[in-house]
Parts: structure tokens; C-alpha cells; sequence
């Protein structure tokens, strides 16, 4: 079946703009999980959706929001760029929220420059 | 919070190696341990995990043991080859229920 399918690929923006990333789970996956991931932190969790609800979100400031659709699938944005928001963003799906099982099932990732 | 810490890569190897990645943490509660590895140009994927303390996880050859004294879930293998160079992130689920990554650790096997 086809994997986790993120949109798009690159993208280039200036300080100041907004962007929006989206994610389409694997088929029959009802959980969405958003991470950032650069060089010096790693993958830092910014948020988990579950059946249209947020179910758990992370440290990051008011301008990273996320939606997730009734087809599980999930967008998620972030307006007044800055450089720092520089990354690879990534999506994971789950059958059901992942913190139960742990098995994340992760896209390529969108890959974010800020100029 | 809680929080995962491995090893800084690089770590280089030649093929047929011994290998160990370090993983500690820091929880409350009983937390899930889990490696992930990332391949180049590809998502990351789950590599092996473990439910209980004194639990060894395994797949393709690695093997890591869930060590609830130390805190520890440190990846090894016996043999590493050339296919095993990638960047391998130890994870666990936290007490909310969060899946919390290390900062990763590349490796390169020389052939």
C-alpha cells in the first residue's frame, strides 16, 4: 500500500511569509504526527493529530498551527517565517495515536528554506 | 521533560566491525524505548523497539536490550556491512504519550 506522502517536496520562502505543508497518511491511519528535524536538535515534536483532534503538541510558538481533514489527511503552517524555521519537516502516520505503539511510519519530508 | 541522549556521530567503521550505539534517557514513569534508522534519501522507519524492562528488541541483525536500571537501550552488531550505513535515532514514548527522538547518530561503514 502507498507510504506517508508529503507535499511538497522543497520549498524556498522569504522571512516573513507563510507557508503550508501537507501530509497524507497511509491508507486506514487515523493518527498524524508533525517533527522538525535540522542538524543541531535532531526531531523536535510539534504536534499529533487523532480523528480531527489535536492530541498532543510541543514546544514550539503560536506560529506553527496544524489541522488534520475528515480522510485523516494533514496540513500544517507556519506564518511569519524566520530563518530559524530553516528544516526538514516530517510527517508520521499511525494506526492509532502513536504514542500507544511507538510505530511511526514516516514520509520523505518537506524541505523548508527560509531566506 | 523527558528527554533521550545518544552518542555524537560521525561513527565510522569498516565493514564487518563490531558496533554499538549508546541510548540513555530520561523518564518518568515506564517509557517505551525504540531505535528508528533513516537510510539516505529515505523516511525514517521503525528498526526494533521494546515493551518491558530486560526486553531485547532485534531485526536485521541489530539487537538493542531495554535496561530500566541504567536507563539505557544501547544498539549492537556483531557484523555491520556497507548497507548499514545510515543514521539510526534512539526514541521513546514518553509519559503524554509523545514519541521523543535523540538527535541521531550517523554511521559509515567503509567497505
Amino acid at each position: 500500500k502507498a507510504g506517508v506522502t508529503q507535499t511538497p517536496r522543497y520549498l524556498i520562502k522569504t522571512r516573513g511569509q507563510q507557508v503550508t505543508l501537507s501530509c497524507s497518511p497511509i491508507s486506514g491511519h487515523r493518527s498524524v504526527s508533525w517533527y522538525q528535524q535540522t542538524p543541531g536538535q535532531g526531531l523536535q515534536f510539534l504536534f499529533e493529530y487523532f480523528s480531527e483532534t489535536q492530541r498532543n503538541k510541543g514546544n514550539f510558538p503560536g506560529r506553527f498551527s496544524g489541522r488534520q481533514f475528515s480522510n485523516s489527511r494533514s496540513e500544517m503552517n507556519v506564518s511569519t517565517l524566520e530563518l530559524g524555521d530553516s528544516a526538514l519537516y516530517l510527517c508520521a502516520s499511525s494506526l492509532t495515536s502513536g504514542g500507544n505503539t511507538g510505530e511511526l511510519f514516516f514520509g520523505e519530508g518537506s524541505r523548508l528554506t527560509v531566506l | 521533560g523527558d528527554s533521550v541522549t545518544q552518542m555524537e556521530g560521525p561513527v565510522t567503521l569498516s565493514e564487518e566491525a563490531f558496533l554499538t550505539i549508546n541510548c540513555t534517557y530520561t523518564a518518568t514513569g515506564y517509557p517505551s524505548p525504540f531505535w528508528y534508522v533513516q537510510y539516505p534519501g529515505e523516511g525514517l522507519q521503525l528498526l526494533l523497539k521494546a515493551t518491558k524492562a530486560d526486553d531485547k528488541g532485534s531485526n536485521k541483525g541489530f539487537e538493542a536490550t531495554y535496561r530500566k536500571e541504567t536507563t539505557s537501550f544501547h544498539l549492537e552488531k556483531g557484523s555491520v556491512q556497507v548497507s548499514d550505513s545510515a543514521v539510526y535515532f534512539c526514541a521513546l514514548r514518553s509519559r503524554d504519550d509523545k514519541i521523543i527522538f535523540g538527535k541521531g547518530t550517523r554511521l559509515h561503514i567503509l567497505p
